[in-house]
């Protein structure tokens, strides 16, 4: 089944533990990318990925940071989390980065204490 | 930059109505726009995908449709199920990104 499987799916740590949600995709999709979905705010993107070893800033990268080492594997990482980053995350893939169809996982939700 | 609204933003109806959610964003130049369905505490799921030379499509009882040059979609949904409820969201996918509205929460009561 084709799918985007994200772990874990609920995460409460406490401010400045460094925590790593993964995120991975079986259909050989180039582009992966992480979002933040919070009330009144919506999706918001934080990084994404056009291909094996090359990143770039969304729109919200402060606090964050990936890699993409393998194709299926694109890791969200909080080096030193703090209580405004509380919120929901969704790992997504797609062929490319234009003109494709989406695939999303189901969600991280992270509280930060 | 994109920005993208979705009216209304809650909607209650009984069962068996047809309905319509809209979606307006400020930008034309989409590569295509993609409607999802959010359950609560769950992921997104694909509902429809409109490339931006296509119109319209269908799935079901659902119906999506998009002019570019307006700037607008609407989802819609025949012969409502309780089933149905959820939040709507819209995307447009420009380069590399996809923007999101807030949705539409739709509550469809028995």
């Amino acid at each position: 089944e084709a799918q985007v499987t994200q772990n874990p799916r609920y995460l409460i740590t406490v401010t400045g533990k460094k925590l790593t949600v993964t995120c991975s995709q079986n259909m050989n999709h180039e582009y992966m990318s992480w979002y933040r979905q919070d009330p009144g705010l919506g999706l918001r993107q934080i990084y994404y990925s056009m291909n094996v070893e090359v990143t770039d800033k969304g729109d919200v990268p402060e606090g964050y940071k990936v890699s993409r080492k393998e194709k299926r594997n694109f890791p969200l990482i909080l080096e030193s989390p703090s209580p405004n980053q509380t919120s929901l995350y969704f790992c997504a893939s797609g062929l490319t980065g234009a003109n494709t169809e989406a695939f999303f996982g189901q969600g991280t939700r992270l509280t930060v204490v | 930059k994109q920005e993208v609204t979705q009216i209304p933003a809650a909607l209650s109806v009984p069962e068996g109505e047809n309905l319509v959610l809209n979606c307006s964003f400020t930008d034309s130049a989409i590569y295509n726009l993609q409607w999802f369905r959010q359950d609560p505490g769950k992921g997104l799921t694909s509902l429809l995908l409109i490339q931006s030379s296509q119109r319209e499509q269908t799935s079901g009882r659902l119906n999506a449709s998009l002019d570019k040059s307006s700037g607008r979609s609407t989802l819609y949904i025949a012969a409502s199920q309780p089933g149905d409820s959820a939040t709507y969201l819209c995307a447009v996918e420009g380069f590399n990104k996809f923007y999101f509205g807030s949705g539409t929460k739709l509550n469809v009561k028995p």
